[in-house]
C-alpha cells in the first residue's frame, strides 16, 4: 500500500527543546515537501526536496531545517521550537506527471 | 492580497443538496487546478484535477475552471453525509522545477442527514 508515514502524530514540547518529525514514503517519489496548516492560513509550504541532497526553502522556512540523505526519508527539524510553531504539519510526496500530492496523516505539534 | 482566495465557510447543507465551492486567484500563470478533500484528523487527498478551462465530471463531482475570470468551482450533486469534510483548492503554473502548489485556505462543509 502506498504510504507517507509521519511520526510522531502528536507532540507537546517546550520552547527551545529540539525536536525532529520524521517522514518516510514507499512510493519512490523524488519530490517531497513539508507543509504546515493553520486556521485561516491554509496549507503553506515550509521546505521541499527535488531529490536526494537537493532541498530548498518554501514560503515559511524560518525556524525549520530539513535533510534528504535517502530518497524515502525527509525529516523536519526544529532546532529551537517557539510557540508560533504550534501547528499541524504535513509531509507530502509529489507525483511528477500529474502534480498529485500524497499527504501523510499529519503531526500536531504544540510548543509551550 | 493572497494568490488564492477561498471562502472558509463553514457551509452546512441538507443531504441531497447541490453544493458549490469556489476559489478565485490572481496569478494568470496558473495552469493546473486541483481540489483536495480533507477529512478530520487526516491528510488531504486529491479529488479532482484539471488543466483547462471548462468542466470536468467525475461521478457526483464536477470541477469547473474559468481562466478568463480566474475562478474555479467544485460542484457536488446529491450530496451525502460522507462528503462532510474540508475542501481545498490548489493550483500551480507547472510541474517542472519547484512544482509549487498554492492552496486556498479550505472550506469546511457539513452535509446534514
Amino acid at each position: 500500500e502506498a504510504q507517507v508515514t509521519q511520526n510522531p502524530r502528536y507532540l507537546i514540547t517546550v520552547t527551545g527543546k529540539k525536536l525532529t518529525v520524521t517522514c518516510s514514503q514507499n512510493m519512490n517519489h523524488e519530490y517531497m515537501s513539508w507543509y504546515r496548516q493553520d486556521p485561516g492560513l491554509g496549507l503553506r509550504q515550509i521546505y521541499y526536496s527535488m531529490n536526494v541532497e537537493v532541498t530548498d526553502k518554501g514560503d515559511v522556512p524560518e525556524g525549520y531545517k530539513v535533510s534528504r540523505k535517502e530518497k524515502r526519508n525527509f525529516p523536519l527539524i526544529l532546532e529551537s521550537p517557539s510557540p508560533n510553531q504550534t501547528s499541524l504539519y504535513f509531509c507530502a510526496t509529489h507525483k511528477t506527471r500529474t502534480g498529485e500530492l500524497f499527504f501523510g496523516e499529519g503531526s500536531r505539534l504544540t510548543v509551550l | 492580497q493572497k494568490e488564492v482566495e477561498q471562502d472558509p465557510g463553514p457551509l452546512s447543507v441538507p443531504e441531497g443538496a447541490i453544493v458549490s465551492l469556489n476559489c478565485t486567484y490572481s496569478n494568470s500563470a496558473f495552469q493546473y487546478f486541483m481540489w483536495y478533500r480533507q477529512y478530520s484528523r487526516k491528510g488531504p487527498e486529491l479529488l479532482m484535477y484539471t488543466y483547462s478551462s471548462g468542466n470536468k465530471e467525475d461521478g457526483r463531482f464536477t470541477a469547473q475552471v474559468d481562466k478568463s475570470s480566474k475562478y474555479i468551482s467544485l460542484f457536488i450533486r446529491d450530496s451525502q453525509p460522507s462528503d462532510s469534510a474540508t475542501y481545498l483548492c490548489a493550483m500551480t503554473s507547472g510541474f517542472q522545477g519547484a512544482q509549487k502548489l498554492v492552496f486556498g485556505q479550505g472550506t469546511r462543509l457539513t452535509i446534514n442527514p
